[in-house]
């Protein structure tokens, strides 16, 4: 069965800082990632997917990840956050044939302070 | 419209009542998928649809959750006999033909049961 762990509940960063969120997974094959975004009371929002190919992924809003396959790994980042940033943030696994039926972890609750 | 809308944005139920929840996808989405998201969690698959087929509900945590798209465009999730533990929102997603692999989220339906 796929799982995903997010080990990290709840981050704060100062703004202008990195950030680093973590992201583990665990599925037969290699899998469909994504992270999405959400703000209270709005809906996710997709921040990027790796689906094949680069390792390196870049999405919207200056979001990277990194697909490492030996850690098991889909970790986001981004070099220097903003306050708007501040918000839950969700990995998804979701199998190949199936990747709409995602299986999200538990999210990571970012702050930004000034 | 623009986005996957939701209706109502809040719901409050007293314990023993039914709800209906809906869900209009984007126009011309194949696909549509109900999620659950209970507080503090990541969401939850429930139930998916490709048109007005309902090709997936080994989400659906008991048969008092039922869901519908009878002309393969809105669709209704209805709890009967809610009970406390439903409590959630509930979110609806949906996908184009061709796939694009986004999910577009909408805002979800908040439901409290009292």
């Amino acid at each position: 069965a796929q799982s995903v762990t997010q080990p990290d509940i709840h981050i704060t960063v100062s703004e202008g800082a990195s950030l680093e969120l973590r992201c583990n997974y665990s599925y037969g094959a290699t899998p469909y990632l994504f992270w999405y975004v959400q703000s209270p009371g709005q809906g996710l929002q997709l921040l990027l997917k790796y689906f094949s190919g680069d390792t390196l992924v870049q999405g919207i809003k200056g979001f990277e990840a990194e697909f490492k396959r030996s850690q098991s790994s889909f970790n986001l980042r981004k070099p220097s956050v903003h306050w708007s940033d501040a918000a839950e943030y969700f990995c998804a696994v979701g199998a190949t044939d199936s990747w709409g039926k995602l299986q999200f972890g538990a999210g990571t609750q970012v702050v930004v302070t000034p | 419209g623009a986005g996957v809308s939701q209706s109502p944005r809040y719901k409050v139920a007293k314990r023993g009542q039914d709800v209906a929840l809906r869900c209009d996808p984007i126009s011309g989405h194949v696909s549509l998928f109900w999620y659950q998201q209970a507080l503090g969690q990541g969401p939850e698959f429930l139930t998916y649809f490709q048109n007005e087929a309902q090709l997936d509900k080994s989400g659906l945590p008991s048969d008092r959750f039922f869901a519908e798209r009878p002309e393969g465009s809105v669709s209704t999730l209805k709890i009967q006999r809610t009970q406390q533990e439903d409590s959630a929102v509930y979110l609806c997603a949906s996908i184009p033909q061709g796939a694009g692999e986004k999910l577009f989220f909408g805002s979800g339906t908040q439901l409290s049961v009292l």
